[in-house]
């Protein structure tokens, strides 16, 4: 596609369950980054992929958040044991990042809530 | 302190005024610098770029100042839809093609009839 595709646009889970969320990224683009926003909050960054080199994790919270990149594309985010304050909107963005005036492009979002 | 800081706001103007941003960014490193406009409920999208030697997109005028480590977004003759609330981003930039980028807060601004 065109843009940044997130799938799902919506997830409602029991709190203790786990969860994926998934990122496919524009075509091309090296970069990517996922970033949680809690209602009327601004953006949380959690982790960075940038092409074959480690990501950076510096932002996730707890030991149960994950996220992997497979072949330098497509972006799973994981949440194990789901609990009430991880209800957020996860967004992913990517970027064709040649290290300066890197823009950045989000997808949808998908509105996490654990009930 | 924070790397980004912005006035969350709000900023609440009539139609037609003149309002400006500020955001200042701690990080020295700092390579490349953005606005972004998110509306409510909705993904942050990119509205310009800003460049050293300041830019503009018609109504929108973006500022850098190096040496103060800041900068601006100005927005003439408001609009009802630039109601919205606007995102600092900074590049922070590693060397080769390592870079992250750290946001702001937003400021929300309200544009009123």
């Amino acid at each position: 596609g065109a843009g940044v595709s997130q799938s799902p646009s919506n997830k409602v889970t029991e709190k203790g369950k786990d969860v994926e969320l998934r990122c496919d990224p524009i075509s091309g683009h090296t970069a990517l980054y996922w970033y949680r926003q809690s209602l009327g909050q601004g953006l949380e960054f959690l982790i960075y992929f940038q092409g074959n080199s480690a990501p950076d994790k510096s932002g996730l919270p707890s030991d149960r958040f994950s996220a992997e990149r497979t072949g330098g594309s497509v972006s799973t985010l994981t949440i194990q044991r789901t609990q009430q304050e991880d209800s957020a909107v996860y967004l992913c963005a990517s970027s064709l990042d040649r290290g300066v005036n890197t823009e950045a492009f989000f997808g949808q979002g998908t509105r996490l809530t654990v009930v | 302190r924070k790397e980004v800081e912005q006035d969350p706001g709000p900023f609440n103007v009539p139609e037609g005024a003149t309002v400006a941003f500020n955001c200042t960014y701690s990080n020295s490193a700092s390579q490349s610098f953005f606005w972004y406009r998110q509306d409510c409920r909705k993904e942050p999208k990119l509205l310009m770029s800003v460049y050293s030697s300041g830019n503009e997109d018609g109504r929108f005028t973006a500022q850098l100042n190096r040496a103060s480590q800041y900068i601006s977004l100005l927005i003439r003759d408001s609009k009802l839809s630039d109601s919205a609330t606007y995102l600092c981003v900074v590049n922070i930039y590693y060397g080769g093609s390592q870079g992250n980028l750290i946001f702001g807060k937003g400021t929300k601004l309200s544009v009123k009839p």
